[in-house]
């Protein structure tokens, strides 16, 4: 079956730091990959997706190439700011288990001023 | 365009008792998905719609959930009875039949005391 495996938290930053979290992943198919957000008492938001090999997801300066070859998804930013704490998830989605998403466990980023 | 809209944002209850939750997907949006989300861990699939379908309900606890989606739009998630364990954040997602990207509403957070 499908499964996500992320970096552990929490992740504690300086603002203006680089900022990476890395995503791996089993799949039995060829899926789509996802970076998730979810800020204090919100749902979850796409921050960014890529659905085939070497494809890279970007926005709000975060980017993630999907690596076939090493099986991740490891998500970057060149300088967080503050209002970049939340928690982030690497999601992965495919035909095969009919476009359910899988999610990885959680990353807690906090980003101090 | 509005979003996947829940209700209510917050529940307590005690155990044993009933609850239960509504969801409103986007319009146009044939799956609908419940995930449960335990505190610190990711979303884990309950179910999913395609219509008024049931496609996916293998991790549903059945002796206590059930959930419907009467002509296919809105969908109700009930719990009964509750028991401790079931406090978490309840989220409801819909996407475009046979696409990999759901949106997420802002989730309901059940405590069960």
């Amino acid at each position: 079956g499908n499964s996500v495996t992320q970096m552990e938290g929490p992740v504690t930053l300086s603002e203006e730091a680089f900022l990476t979290i890395n995503c791996t992943y089993t799949a039995t198919g060829y899926p789509s990959l996802f970076w998730y957000v979810q800020y204090p008492g919100e749902g979850l938001q796409l921050l960014l997706k890529a659905t085939k090999a070497d494809d890279k997801g970007s926005n709000k300066g975060f980017e993630a190439t999907y690596r076939k070859e090493t099986t991740s998804f490891h998500l970057e930013k060149g300088s967080v700011q503050v209002s970049d704490s939340a928690v982030y998830f690497c999601a992965l989605s495919d035909r095969s288990s009919n476009y359910k998403l899988t999610f990885g466990k959680g990353t807690l980023l906090t980003v101090n001023p | 365009e509005a979003g996947v809209a829940q209700s209510p944002r917050y529940k307590i209850i005690e155990k044993r008792q009933s609850v239960a939750f509504w969801c409103n997907p986007i319009s146009g949006h044939a799956t609908l998905y419940w995930y449960q989300q335990i505190l610190g861990q990711g979303p884990k699939l309950l179910i999913q719609f395609q219509n008024n379908g049931v496609v996916d309900d293998s991790q549903l606890p059945k002796d206590r959930f059930s959930a419907e989606r009467l002509k296919g739009v809105d969908s109700t998630l009930k719990i009964q009875p509750a028991k401790l364990e079931d406090s978490a954040v309840y989220l409801c997602a819909s996407s475009v039949s046979g696409t990999t990207e759901a949106f997420f509403g802002q989730g309901t957070r059940l405590t069960v005391v």
